[in-house]
């Protein structure tokens, strides 16, 4: 069964850069079938989309992160990866990555990773 | 982007109650319409898509439906297990946006 992993520290400072990746278990991500999302949630509230991922390099990203915002994959090591540069605490949240299917994205996500937690902070 | 209302925040249900929660979408998205249920500590997980298509897997008792801006999650008949937040999903167009979320406790 396809399993994901984020990671990544755990506390970042203040304008810097929370860099995390998720790693595929179970699952090729070169296979081209699905779309690699990103979603936060702030402690006790909601989620927000962050931004998606193919395998062939296309993006969408939340335009509110964009100017912020890089996802990339690396197929050789079945992972995708976030970059959110110039931080604040408003960006502490436990990030997950999930994946859509390419042919039913607007069906939502089907399978989630754990969740990560990561905190700005001096 | 595309605001996703969701109602009411919270609601507190007993086993066997039936609960409906609704979400109504700032624009026409049609039925791109996807449901998850969160658990404590835990990733959400995908109830409904398409406004009423059931995951696989998915007890028959959660219901959905609505097209357009409207839509609502029902609980046909509450189970202890059911006890969560429910987060509505729209997935009609760019930045995909959840609502609010709504509480169902005990």
């Amino acid at each position: 069964q396809v399993q994901f992993q984020e990671s990544g520290p755990g506390l970042v400072k203040p304008s810097q850069t929370l860099s995390l990746t998720c790693t595929v278990s179970d699952a090729s991500i070169s296979s081209g079938d699905y779309y690699w999302n990103w979603i936060r949630q702030p402690a006790g509230k909601g989620l927000e989309w962050i931004g998606r991922i193919h395998t062939s390099g296309s993006t969408e990203y939340n335009p509110s992160l964009r100017s912020r915002l890089t996802i990339s994959v690396d197929a050789s090591k079945n992972q995708f990866s976030l970059n959110l540069s110039s931080v604040t605490a408003a960006d502490t949240a436990v990030y997950y990555c999930a994946r859509a299917y390419i042919g039913s994205w607007r069906y939502g996500m089907g399978v989630w990773g754990q969740g990560t937690t990561v905190i700005v902070s001096s | 982007d595309i605001q996703m209302t969701q109602s009411p925040s919270s609601v507190s249900a007993s086993v066997g109650d039936r609960v409906t929660i609704t979400c109504r979408a700032s624009q026409d998205i049609g039925r791109w319409l996807v449901w998850y249920q969160q658990k404590p500590g835990k990733a959400p997980n995908r109830l409904i898509f398409e406004a009423s298509g059931l995951e696989g897997g998915v007890p028959s008792r959660f219901i959905g439906s609505g097209s357009g801006t409207a839509f609502s999650l029902t609980i046909s008949s509450l189970q202890p297990e059911d006890f969560a937040t429910y987060y509505c999903q729209q997935a009609d167009s760019f930045p995909l946006t959840f609502g609010g979320g709504t509480k169902v406790e005990i």
